[in-house]
């Protein structure tokens, strides 16, 4: 069974750093991962999308790599903000099914 | 586009009472699903619909109905609410019928409390 786990929980960072999330998975047969944002109270927004054939994927000042082999992710936030304050959740696209499983999500803080 | 909607944002039900919780899409997306949040536990599928008329089951369906009569709406029925069901619940829908090979879409979310 997929089991999909974020680590840290939470982090909390001064405005400016540059940060590592990580996701990793029990299954390496995957289609892709995705990563999510969430704001308190609010639903998930896609940030990006990695396809299993791929290695890595870049928006603005996010970067996300995928090592299958390993069962390993990491989203690269550069020059964190304020704004950048939210829970960041990964999900692997389980091969075979069309389900998405999720991870229990890292909150990041980004203090000025 | 709306995008995903869902109603009613906020729910308070007692136990053994029934409802729905409503979803709709305006993107003609084909697949939809619905998750459950809880602390700790992270987003987990009850049901899915890859297109009007075909629906399935996900991690944790027991206690929830779907049906898929049109492809913009996904409607969940909790039959029986039991205070184990209080959760947020989300929808979410992606343009291809292979959730796994498209940007997902979620709604605001609905929070649900059995008494």
């Amino acid at each position: 069974k997929q089991e999909v786990t974020q680590i840290p929980a939470a982090l909390s960072v001064p405005e400016g750093e540059n940060l590592v999330l990580n996701c990793s998975f029990t299954d390496s047969a995957i289609y892709n991962l995705q990563w999510f944002r969430q704001d308190p109270g609010k639903g998930l927004t896609s940030l990006l999308l990695i396809q299993s054939s791929q290695r890595e994927q870049t928006s603005g000042r996010l970067n996300a790599s995928l090592d299958k082999s390993s069962g390993r992710s990491t989203l690269y936030i550069a020059a964190s903000q304020p704004g950048d304050s939210a829970t960041y959740l990964c999900a692997v696209g389980v091969y075979n099914t069309d389900k998405l499983i999720f991870g229990t999500g890292t909150r990041l803080q980004v203090f000025p | 586009n709306a995008g995903v909607t869902q109603t009613p944002k906020f729910q308070v039900l007692k136990t053994g009472q029934s409802m729905t919780l409503q979803c709709a899409q305006d993107m003609n997306h084909e697949y939809m699903s619905w998750y459950r949040q809880d602390p700790g536990m992270g987003l987990r599928l009850i049901h899915y619909s890859v297109g009007a008329g075909i629906t399935d089951q996900g991690e944790v369906p027991n206690g929830y109905n779907v049906s898929r009569s049109t492809t913009e709406d996904f409607p969940l029925r909790l039959l029986s609410a039991a205070p184990s069901q209080t959760s947020v619940y989300f929808c979410a829908s992606s343009y291809s019928s292979l959730a796994f090979t498209d940007t997902q879409y979620f709604g605001p979310g609905t929070r649900l409390t059995v008494l």
